[in-house]
């Protein structure tokens, strides 16, 4: 298993740009999310998905789009960058299970994004 | 104020010593408390996880809850070079969703040869 993997690693882009950040998983996991990492601020959750078709924001959803055609990706989606989005980004997955119980989540290995 | 409240060091310790690492939470909603360390340029990577009170115990780490403080602590013994990584703590609800996850901003730990 690969288990999450992100694409690309890095990437600078000037404000105004758009692009997306992949992310895949090979485990079924039916629990797909995004978070943003920024010093001193630890990560805060940005969208998720608990299934295919299913989205939902999280803490800091405002500049990013994110949809879900099928279990394995869960594409980030950055509509117009901004300086503010300087950032670095990890996609996380796990099983879904009951609100009863705790699924670990799997991180990937991140992409770091900067902005000028 | 912040739900969940970690400081961030950073924490300086000599191998061999035991460390202590704590968060406190102000949401008493808050069922499951888990440990994440993350290696610098890595993602983070589950260390314990724990539901409600209690202690829990893998090897040389041990996880404490004190829900009536709202506190919790992570405590490694016989430190070592290896465990140099940021320590995040992590919470979430019971019936939450599985990745409605908060997380502290991380104590960055060097252990010293």
């Amino acid at each position: 298993n690969a288990g999450v993997t992100q694409t690309p690693k890095f990437q600078v882009l000037k404000t105004g740009q758009s692009m997306t950040l992949q992310c895949a998983q090979d485990m079924n996991h039916e629990y797909m999310s995004w978070y943003r990492q920024d010093p001193g601020m630890g990560l805060r959750l940005i969208h998720y998905s608990v299934g295919a078709g299913i989205t939902d924001q999280g803490e800091v959803p405002n500049g990013y789009n994110v949809s879900r055609s099928t279990t394995e990706d869960f594409p980030l989606r950055l509509l117009s960058a901004a300086p503010s989005q300087t950032s670095v980004y990890f996609c996380a997955s796990s099983y879904s299970g009951s609100g009863g119980s705790y699924n670990e989540q799997f991180f990937g290995p991140g992409t770091r994004l900067t902005v000028l | 104020q912040k739900e969940v409240e970690q400081d961030p060091g950073p924490l300086s310790v000599p191998e061999g010593a035991i460390v202590s690492l704590n968060c406190t939470y102000s949401n008493s909603a808050f069922q499951y408390f888990m440990w994440y360390r993350q290696y610098s340029r890595k993602g983070p990577e589950l260390l314990m996880y724990t539901y409600s009170s209690g202690n829990k115990e893998d090897g040389r780490f041990t996880a404490q809850v004190d829900k009536s403080s709202k506190y919790i602590s992570l405590f490694i013994r016989d430190s070592q070079p290896s465990d140099s990584a940021t320590y995040l703590c992590a919470m979430r609800k019971y019936g939450g969703s599985q990745g409605n996850l908060i997380f502290g901003k991380g104590t960055k730990l060097s252990v010293k040869p």
